[in-house]
């Protein structure tokens, strides 16, 4: 199985500053298509995940385009250009390369 | 509105079995992969299982192999999950999720399994 290793697990972040989160797969997540599956979701408190980003770096449809992704190969980025406090909550990288799909283990971003 | 509702979540014994249920809603379930995730008390996400768009091909995470069943009704836009033998480290809340481009794309609010006696 891949693993999937999310650093930090805890993000203190002053509003209206930048936030990243890092994602790292125990192996290549390049498809034989030549595409990375590799997406974030964000779970405010509460509520059920949500996706944001998708093949690494497609901004799914309604999400604000301070969310980018980024990376190659076995390291990725989740990037937050602005936290604005509806951004709490926990973001989850998760690979659809190769079955079983996994999850990190989540990053908490929280209001300083 | 396009959605997913979950159903059927109840405390049960171990060993017991359950069914849940997902309703979609507002979107062309047919002509979509299925698969559902779940999410134990205060910890991460896990994928358990997903099914192709007329019920062909399933796949499943090894811990639940031989006790889960995914399946569908696309007449009905109903997806089901089958859960027997359930043990304690089953308890988590599940959710249905609609298959977008090799990802998950729209979620559902989730339905909490609780395995105890």
């Amino acid at each position: 199985d891949i693993v999937m290793t999310q650093t930090p697990l805890s993000s203190p972040v002053t509003l209206g500053q930048p936030a990243s989160i890092s994602c790292r797969s125990s192996q290549s997540l390049v498809y034989s298509d030549g595409n990375i599956h590799l997406s974030w979701l964000q779970q405010r408190p509460g509520q059920p995940p949500r996706l944001l980003i998708y093949k690494l770096s497609k901004r799914f449809s309604g999400v604000p385009d301070r969310f980018s992704g980024s990376g190659a190969g076995t390291d990725f980025t989740l990037k937050i250009s602005r936290v604005e406090p509806e951004d709490v909550g926990i973001y989850y990288c998760m690979q659809s390369t190769q079955l079983p799909w996994t999850f990190g283990q989540g990053t908490k971003v929280e209001i300083k | 509105e396009v959605q997913l509702v979950e159903s059927g979540g109840v405390l049960v014994q171990p060993g017991g079995s359950l069914r849940l249920s997902c309703i979609a809603s507002e979107f062309t379930f047919s002509t979509y992969w299925m698969g559902w995730v779940r999410q134990a008390p205060g910890k991460g996400l896990e994928w358990v299982t997903n099914i192709k768009q007329d019920g062909s091909e399933t796949f499943y995470v090894d811990s639940v192999k031989g006790r889960f069943t995914i399946s569908r009704d696309n007449a009905k836009n109903s997806l089901y999950l089958q859960m027997d033998s359930l043990r304690a480290e089953d308890t988590a809340v599940y959710y249905c999720a609609k298959h977008g481009d090799w990802c998950f794309d729209l979620w559902g609010r989730g339905t909490l399994v609780t395995v105890s006696s």
